[in-house]
């Protein structure tokens, strides 16, 4: 039973292309995320939704948007991509009840790298 | 400002105790994870600390307090699986985490 799962797991692009990721979860959370990992395994945070809707946006570049068709699923496209953009990207989901902070459950991740 | 600070690196033998410590700055506090990362997998949950003192769960512990922003993991009996990095991650408004930069250990028979 996979709880997050992402797709693909790698991605190989050349800049200027635009590609999606997708992520799910089937957990019954209300809050997922999406972060990104660069090579210095920093881990920072990019977006989170709460039943769909929008609640954390980090200073992310115009070219990353996300979309929540569904609460169980987040999925994050970029535009116009960048040498810069190549990192791992994961995926997370919490109970995300409003006043409490709850754990976060990762997702695989997504290495991108772009050419 | 966000700050979350632990060191780099760390090496320890198998069988042994090892700390790792993680000092933070945040606007607000609702909480302190730990996370353990293998590589090339993804981070998994290890402990959460809200209120001082020290949460044990079989071979860690996490210890927090909150007047010092301090915390550390403890992670006794060392296996070589433990070999993993160690992300420490603060919450400042609900369901929000800042993350540090991770501790690298490497334990050696």
């Amino acid at each position: 039973d996979t709880a997050v799962s992402q797709t693909p797991k790698y991605l190989v692009t050349q800049m200027g292309n635009d590609k999606s990721i997708k992520c799910e979860q089937n957990l019954g959370h209300d809050t997922m995320y999406w972060y990104k990992q660069d090579s210095k395994k920093f881990l920072k945070i990019m977006f989170s939704y709460n039943n769909k809707e929008l609640i954390i946006n980090e200073t992310v570049p115009n070219r990353f948007s996300p979309k929540s068709p569904d609460k169980a699923h987040l999925n994050l496209h970029i535009n116009s991509l960048e040498l810069g953009d190549s990192a791992v990207y994961f995926c997370a989901s919490s109970q995300g009840q409003g006043g409490r902070t709850d754990t976060q459950y990762f997702g695989p991740g997504t290495r991108l790298t772009v050419l | 400002g966000q700050n979350i600070d632990q060191p780099t690196e760390m090496t320890a033998t198998e069988g042994a105790i090892v700390q790792i410590n993680c000092t933070y700055q945040t606007s607000g506090f609702n909480g302190l994870f730990w996370y353990q990362q293998h590589a090339g997998e993804a981070p998994t949950f290890l402990s959460y600390n809200v209120l001082d003192g020290l949460e044990e769960k079989g071979r860690f512990s996490s210890f927090l307090s909150r007047s010092k922003g301090y915390s550390y993991l403890l992670l006794k009996e060392l296996q070589m699986k433990d070999s993993a990095s160690y992300l420490c991650a603060v919450s400042p408004p609900p369901d929000k985490l800042i993350f540090g930069t991770g501790t690298r250990l490497q334990v050696f028979p």
